[in-house]
């Protein structure tokens, strides 16, 4: 069966331009969790979804950063006004179930390049 | 929420038994301990979870001690495809689980 994916694998924007970043998670998977991870650093939490309703937006960085999960399936995160600061690999992940210590399958990451 | 610590880097050679210690000393009664591969420009792959004694999988072992404030994964006969960064994670709070900085393995020929 088809894992998460995500896209664009690689985006290059220019700073202040507004970018939209998309998960597929795996079909009939509750929960989804959007992650931003800098190079040589361990993910971070920025985001989680459970269905369509987002319980928890305590990690996005700033009011820049808006996350949607609509109809409970893919989901988009938008960073407006992109910052060079913004660089980053994007990581999404979905588990089946809503318990957060149940396994998270992630995506293979956007990689976001602000100029 | 459980703070982890686990070795910046690591080196072995193919074939050798990698043992990775992650320490919790803080770990609360309902946290699962947690282990978790990423290669680079993938995301992180689950590989085991545990809550206390061994876990066996076809991947890894996890081994947890009694007092549960630290554990060892545990990797057979590692080979050049091994080489990865490894997670140490606790339990969840708040709607989110937290990822150190985790353990760089390198695995020589």
């Amino acid at each position: 069966g088809a894992g998460v994916s995500q896209s664009p694998r690689y985006k290059v924007a220019k700073r202040g331009q507004d970018v939209a970043l998309r998960c597929d998670p795996i079909s009939g998977h509750v929960s989804l969790f959007w992650y931003q991870q800098a190079l040589g650093q361990g993910p971070e939490f920025l985001t989680y979804f459970q269905n369509e309703a987002q319980l928890d937006k305590s990690g996005l960085p700033s009011d820049r950063f808006f996350a949607e999960r609509p109809e409970g399936s893919v989901s988009t995160l938008k960073i407006q006004r992109t910052q060079q600061e913004d660089s980053a690999v994007y990581l999404c992940a979905s588990s089946l179930l809503v318990a957060l210590q149940e396994t998270q399958y992630f995506g293979p990451g956007t990689r976001l390049l602000v100029l | 929420l459980a703070k982890t610590t686990q070795p910046i880097s690591m080196d072995s050679y193919e074939g050798q038994e990698v043992n990775i210690t992650c320490s919790h000393n803080n770990i609360a009664t309902n946290d699962y301990i947690t282990w978790y591969q990423q290669f680079p420009s993938q995301g992180p792959r689950f590989i085991i979870q545990g809550y206390k004694t061994k876990v066996t999988n076809e991947v890894a072992s996890l081994f947890i001690p009694a007092d549960r404030k630290s554990s060892t994964l545990s990797l057979p006969r590692v080979s050049l495809s091994d080489t990865a960064v490894y997670y140490c994670l606790v339990g969840a709070r708040d709607d989110k689980i937290i990822f150190g900085k985790g353990t760089r393995l390198h695995i020589l020929p």
